[in-house]
């Protein structure tokens, strides 16, 4: 079974600051996918940004970029130029791609990051 | 193109009642799955289909049952409601393995 950790269950950074959040991840699989999730207060989960395991390159999308080490087993998010509107619950999360389990999404605890003005 | 539509939004239940909570997606995606959310615990999965007519368990089962007899269509049924219940339910659904799940808005039901 897979497991997924998120290690800073809540972070703050300063408006237009760079933060960092961090995702480990337990597998024995060698082919899946990462996702970063955002939830902000109105609770509508919000994919943010997508790892494919067999992509060297980094995942980027706007101001959110993550830092993937597969040997590692690491999932970092690393939101640049932070806005207000960053303040959610960021879930990371693992899906295995075909097979018994695929479809089905992994999740981490979560770690809440506040914006501040 | 509503996406993933839940309902209700909310609920209050007295323990041993019974309900559904409503799940509808018009992406024509074959997989569709429900989570629930609690404090400090993440999304965990409670049932998921591949398609109509197929569905399993997930992670956190008892206490649940679902259907799918339309692709459009997943609804969550509690037989028999337990405060242990209470908690925000997400519908999700994909079209293929590959393909990040779209979420609906989730139902907050609380057991009394």
């Amino acid at each position: 079974a897979q497991t997924v950790t998120q290690s800073q269950p809540e972070m703050s950074v300063q408006e237009a600051e760079t933060v960092t959040l961090s995702c480990t991840y337990d597998t024995s699989e060698n082919n899946y996918y990462l996702f970063w999730y955002k939830q902000p207060p109105s609770r509508q989960m919000i994919l943010v940004i997508r790892q494919e395991a067999y992509k060297q390159q980094n995942a980027t999308e706007n101001r959110f970029s993550v830092n993937f080490q597969k040997a590692a087993k690491s999932f970092s998010l690393k939101i640049s130029d932070s806005q207000l509107g960053d303040t959610a619950m960021y879930f990371c999360a693992f899906m295995k791609p075909s097979g018994a389990g695929s479809y089905q999404l992994t999740f981490g605890k979560g770690t809440k990051l506040s914006v501040i003005p | 193109n509503a996406g993933v539509t839940q309902t209700p939004k909310f609920q209050v239940l007295k323990t041993g009642q019974s309900m559904t909570l409503q799940c509808a997606q018009d992406m024509n995606h074959e997989y569709m799955s429900w989570y629930r959310q609690d404090p400090g615990m993440g999304l965990r999965l409670i049932h998921y289909s591949v398609g109509a007519g197929i569905t399993d368990q997930g992670e956190v089962p008892n206490g649940y049952n679902v259907s799918r007899s339309t692709t459009e269509d997943f609804p969550l049924r509690l037989l028999s409601a337990a405060p242990s219940q209470t908690s925000v339910y997400f519908c999700a659904s994909s079209d293929t393995g590959r393909a990040p799940l779209h979420f609906g808005n989730g139902t907050r039901l609380t057991v009394t």
